[in-house]
């Protein structure tokens, strides 16, 4: 089983709706969790951490289930801009486990 | 402030050949960290340093593969003998643990491709 899992996409949604990923991760010891953002041929960026109180930062919202070991991340209100691979990573004693990606594609 | 620097950006070389990748972290940072990435598998952590030194080389595949940190500011990836599947996008990323290790922050990659 991989440490994190997630829907590989890719996920075509019109301009303006809302979308929704979610990943899982194996290691119940992970300490922390993150959501990374990676452009067509560029590097990844950090996006947002994730809380198990969840967490906004505008239009997105991220969202911790330690006990189902589940991440999810909603973008609300999607813009053009938003088309980028969502990488989900998992931290666990220094080292971060990156996912294999979320492909979103914001259709005008 | 510069960002995270490699060097090349792009590499075609043939099988058989010895590769070196170059990377110079952002000033400040105690962290580096070397990744490959394919389609297939994703982004994998190859190595990590901590002031330089080497703290976990669990993830490099093969003796094949080598990679040094002289001082704080260059570090090396060295792939000898290079083969077709060594084919990936290698990042090199540099975090500070005083800003939360984290938030590691990636250079553009180098593209290789080994014919």
């Amino acid at each position: 089983r991989k440490e994190v899992e997630q829907d590989p996409g890719p996920f075509n949604v019109p301009e303006g709706a809302t979308v929704a990923f979610n990943c899982t991760y194996s290691n119940s010891a992970s300490q922390s969790f993150f959501w990374y953002r990676q452009d067509c041929r560029k590097e990844p960026k950090l996006l947002m951490s994730v809380y198990s109180s969840g967490n906004e930062d505008g239009r997105f919202t991220a969202q911790l289930n330690r006990a189902s070991q589940y991440i999810s991340l909603l973008i609300r209100d999607s813009k053009l801009s938003d088309s980028a691979t969502y990488l989900c990573v998992v931290n666990l004693n220094e080292k971060l486990t990156f996912g294999t990606g979320t492909r979103l594609t914001i259709i005008p | 402030d510069a960002g995270v620097i490699q060097s090349p950006r792009h590499e075609v070389t043939e099988m058989g050949q010895e590769v070196t990748l170059r990377c110079k972290p952002i000033s400040g940072h105690d962290y580096l960290f070397w990744y490959r990435q394919t389609m297939m598998r994703g982004l994998e952590l190859l190595i990590y340093f901590n002031n330089n030194v080497p703290i976990d080389d669990s993830g490099m595949p093969e003796d094949r593969f080598s990679a040094k940190m002289p001082n704080a500011s260059f570090s090396t990836l060295k792939i000898q003998p290079s083969e077709p599947r060594d084919s990936a996008v290698y990042f090199c990323a540099s975090s500070s643990r005083d800003r939360g290790m984290h938030e590691q922050f990636f250079g553009p990659g180098t593209r290789l491709t080994v014919l």
